[in-house]
């Protein structure tokens, strides 16, 4: 079945540099992503990933994908205040398929 | 840039009442969905339509419908209203052009129902 799970919080101090791990339990899912959710807001979708990619940068945002392991991982370099939400990982099967979304990690922010 | 619009942004209702939530997807986006949020949750999968018809289906009450109109956009019928319907109720919208092989589901900023 499909099961994504992650840690539910993660202090870092500012500057610090956060890693927010997911495992997921599908090894047919073709997509990866992650969403941060600020309090009271939306969801924003920070950046994805395919299957057949092990790494993805994006400005201070670096995802590495094990596959082997099922093990999904976003890095927020430099984190800062703003970074302070929760981040949810999630996956999918296929571009039209439902997105099954982990319980989400609350990433708090130390002066 | 358009983005996934939903209405009403906040609402509120009794419980046995009935609610009607819309969502109007990015233009040329052909795949809605609709996922319910409750307080310190996940969202969670309710319903898809991908060009008019109902393309999964989660974990949605039998209390809840939902349809797809010609024009795409979409509309989540809750009735019957319970005291645990109260959430956030999100839409997005996908729509990739064939031979893409990208993927990004929209989302809408929500629609908050409390239900008293």
């Amino acid at each position: 079945g499909e099961d994504v799970e992650q840690s539910l919080f993660l202090s870092v101090r500012e500057g610090d540099s956060s890693v927010i791990n997911c495992t997921y339990t599908d090894s047919s899912s073709t997509y990866l992503y992650w969403y941060k959710q600020e309090p009271g807001a939306g969801l924003q979708l920070l950046t994805y990933i395919f299957s057949n990619m092990d790494m993805k940068q994006d400005q201070r945002l670096t995802v590495l994908l094990n596959k082997k392991d099922k093990h999904l991982s976003l890095r927020i370099a430099d984190t800062q205040t703003g970074d302070s939400a929760i981040y949810f990982c999630a996956e999918s099967m296929g571009r039209d398929d439902k997105i099954i979304f982990g319980k989400g990690t609350r990433l708090h922010i130390l002066p | 840039a358009a983005g996934v619009i939903q209405s009403p942004r906040h609402l509120i209702k009794e419980k046995r009442e009935t609610a009607t939530l819309k969502c109007y997807p990015i233009p040329r986006h052909d795949t809605v969905y609709w996922y319910q949020q409750g307080p310190g949750q996940d969202p969670q999968f309710l319903i898809s339509f991908y060009e008019k018809m109902q393309s999964d289906k989660g974990s949605i009450p039998d209390r809840f419908s939902a349809q797809q109109f010609s024009d795409y956009h979409s509309e989540l019928n809750m009735s019957s209203l319970e005291l645990g319907d109260s959430a956030l109720y999100f839409c997005a919208s996908n729509g990739v052009p064939k031979g893409w092989t990208n993927t990004e589901a929209f989302f809408g900023q929500g629609t908050r129902l409390t239900v008293v």
